[in-house]
């Protein structure tokens, strides 16, 4: 089945811009949906298709997906955006639809 | 306003079989386009899809749990449905359900299920 691969951690300091990628071979021709979560809270959507907020999501968030590669982009970090993000792939053709990255933990130095 | 709430069992043995079920509100599941998924974290883990269910009644599943899982709707009383036979402690995991076709974007608080015996 498809592997979605993302770094384990990443850091940033406040008022930096965040950078989170997820890897998957060819991933520039699917779907690329981002999660967040906080400890001991469910994921909330932040991206999906891509590129796109829903409502309520901050525009420091931001997405691209091209080639082999999928980047969550959060600007100007705050303490609040600490957490861990997943990505999502989905794809009705396959016998495993939907796949999840291992997820990164985001550090707010 | 779109709600989810996972209920079951917070404890199962060894060899049972787990049942959950998702009580939605905010939406139907006959409507097209709709979809509810179960997807599970173990205690530090990453997340792991496990299975959808769409409006008309396709169903998904993992693949490494195929042999294991079965869900079903119940359209009247707005629920989903989940079994898993032959519970082992590696199944020990927050289960979440989720709304969404292709992503997610409505998700309920979660259970913790723990398999011991």
């Amino acid at each position: 089945s498809y592997v979605l691969t993302q770094p384990p951690s990443v850091s940033v300091a406040p008022g930096k811009t965040a950078r989170i990628t997820c890897g998957g071979n060819n991933i520039g021709s699917k779907s690329v949906h981002w999660y967040q979560q906080k400890p001991g809270q469910a994921p909330v959507l932040v991206i999906y298709y891509d590129s796109d907020r829903p409502s309520g999501i901050p525009e420091r968030f931001s997405g691209s997906n091209s080639g082999n590669t999928a980047t969550l982009t959060i600007s100007r970090v705050e303490a609040g955006d600490e957490a861990d993000y997943y990505c999502q792939v989905w794809d009705s053709s396959s016998d495993h639809p939907v796949v999840f990255g291992g997820g990164t933990k985001l550090t707010v130095l | 306003q779109i709600t989810l709430k996972e209920s079951g069992p917070t404890l199962v043995k060894p060899t049972q079989t787990l049942t959950l079920t998702c009580t939605f509100s905010g939406f139907s599941l006959s409507t097209s386009g709709v979809g509810v998924g179960w997807i599970r974290q173990p205690p530090g883990k990453a997340l792991e899809w496990l299975a959808l269910i769409y409006w008309d009644d396709d169903k998904r599943y993992s693949p490494s749990l195929k042999s294991r899982l079965t869900i079903t709707k119940d359209t009247s009383k707005n629920q989903v449905v989940l079994t898993m036979t032959n519970m082992d402690p590696v199944d020990t995991a927050t289960y979440y359900c989720a709304q969404g076709y292709s992503y997610l974007d409505y998700w309920g608080q979660g259970t913790l299920v723990t398999v011991s015996s």
